[in-house]
């Protein structure tokens, strides 16, 4: 059972194009984290959200984390092909004894 | 900066074979972690382990041993390699404090079981 669902699971869009991914869950989590894989490669953290509303950027990347802390959202503005990658996001957990959980993935293709 | 460092890269075995993949960190966390991903199923928690010493299982165990000898080494053992053992594995280290929690990754090996 995925406590963490993500959607969509596949997107491939057009350079210069805007997206949004989501991730869900019926469960509240301390906070979220998203991360991204490249091929051949373990993934990378991008960032943490831990209040609920709280909206993070990173450059072209900005995430967002629900009132109720049960989903969040990745927006990126004017994709780019180094944007290409799966995004994952994570549950973590509450206190050491806890282990992060993560959701399917949204895997990206941005086309130049 | 060396991280997690996983090795193989590459594996392919034939069904009843064993074999050990090595993970080692050099940034001295006591949590680290072992994964296996699956399209379509994200990353799933095999074996963990708090410290040295102390080790316990996740959510999909079976089929997998680990011990945790040291803080640097957390080597996952397959005894019996079995066709649904295929996958791409992660090993992770946690860091944990006043930064915030954050999982590193090593690269991942690719294993086949025939």
């Amino acid at each position: 059972t995925q406590l963490l669902e993500q959607s969509p699971q596949f997107l491939s869009i057009q350079e210069g194009e805007n997206l949004t991914v989501y991730c869900n869950s019926s469960s509240v989590f301390s906070s979220l984290q998203w991360y991204r894989q490249e091929p051949g490669e373990g993934p990378v953290l991008l960032v943490t959200v831990v209040t609920g509303g709280e909206v993070k950027k990173l450059k072209r990347l900005t995430f967002q984390f629900g009132d109720a802390r049960k989903d969040s959202s990745l927006h990126i503005t004017a994709a780019q092909p180094g944007d290409t990658g799966l995004y994952l996001c994570a549950g973590a957990p509450g206190n050491y004894g806890q282990n992060f959980v993560f959701g399917p993935g949204t895997r990206l293709s941005v086309l130049p | 900066n060396a991280g997690v460092t996983q090795t193989p890269k590459f594996q392919v075995l034939k069904t009843g074979q064993s074999m050990t993949l090595q993970c080692a960190q050099d940034m001295n966390h006591e949590y680290m972690s072992w994964y296996r991903q699956d399209p379509g199923m994200g990353l799933r928690l095999i074996h963990y382990s708090v410290g040295a010493g102390i080790t316990d299982q996740g959510e999909v165990p079976n089929g997998y041993n680990v011990s945790r000898s040291t803080t640097e080494d957390f080597p996952l053992r397959l005894l019996s390699a079995a066709p649904s053992q295929t996958s791409v594995y992660f090993c992770a280290s946690r860091r944990t404090g006043a930064l915030g929690e954050k999982l590193f990754f090593g690269s991942g090996t690719q294993l086949s079981v025939l």
